[in-house]
């Protein structure tokens, strides 16, 4: 399967532990996005990323959330202190290039929940 | 004003008939635009991209109205498997965004 990667698919967290998700994008694609999905609501644009930089970051919580895209491995969005309002599906999609003409290519998403 | 506003629906209609979607953006300076499908909590999928001159693929056309700030998806012959929501996604103005609709829920009744 050469889609965007994402692991795990569901994640159980308690409140004020951490969450860390993971994003292996499309082969080939270097540009990275994380959205976030409340129930019944519509996809949120969280981060853009590239290969070692963070390129737009403006819809992701000033506190407890990070995301990075090393050199080697996966993209991490990284939650901490987990609260109930953190409860969503979070999903990862990849592109090929810069070019905003491009479509992106979703992965399965990761279902966190807090108890 | 929301970047991209979309009419929730719920559009329930019969097999084979033809159904229309639109979708309003707000920055005029947008350039790309696209029409997903989302199934329910699944991950969104590309159906098709919008071009200027409007565009077909099979069953689904596409349009895109730049003075009025529309874009359009028509689906004729609707089947049983176009029961899905809808997203419309716009390009932000610095490229480094897509903003995507709340969606539009289309049920398709036999």
């Amino acid at each position: 399967n050469a889609g965007v990667m994402q692991n795990p698919r569901h994640l159980v967290r308690r409140r004020g532990q951490e969450a860390r998700l993971r994003c292996s994008p499309m082969k080939g694609h270097s540009h990275v996005y994380w959205y976030r999905q409340l129930p019944e609501e519509g996809l949120k644009f969280m981060v853009y990323l590239q290969k070692e930089n963070i390129i737009d970051e403006s819809g992701m919580p000033k506190e407890r959330f990070s995301a990075e895209f090393p050199k080697e491995g996966p993209s991490i969005l990284r939650i901490q202190q987990v609260v109930r309002g953190d409860s969503a599906a979070y999903f990862c999609a990849s592109s090929p290039s810069r070019q905003n003409e491009e479509p992106q290519h979703f992965g399965d998403g990761t279902r966190l929940s807090i108890l | 004003r929301k970047e991209v506003e979309q009419d929730p629906g719920p559009f329930n209609v019969p097999e084979g008939a033809t159904v229309a979607f639109n979708c309003t953006y707000s920055n005029s300076a947008s350039q790309s635009f696209f029409w997903y499908r989302q199934d329910c909590r699944k991950e969104p999928k590309l159906l098709m991209s919008v071009y200027s001159s409007g565009n077909e693929d099979g069953r689904f056309t596409a349009q895109l109205n730049r003075a009025s700030q529309y874009i359009s998806l028509l689906i004729r012959d609707s089947k049983l498997s176009d029961s899905a929501t809808y997203l419309c996604v716009v390009n932000s103005n610095t490229g480094n965004q897509f903003y995507f609709g709340t969606g539009t829920s289309l049920t398709v009744i036999p």
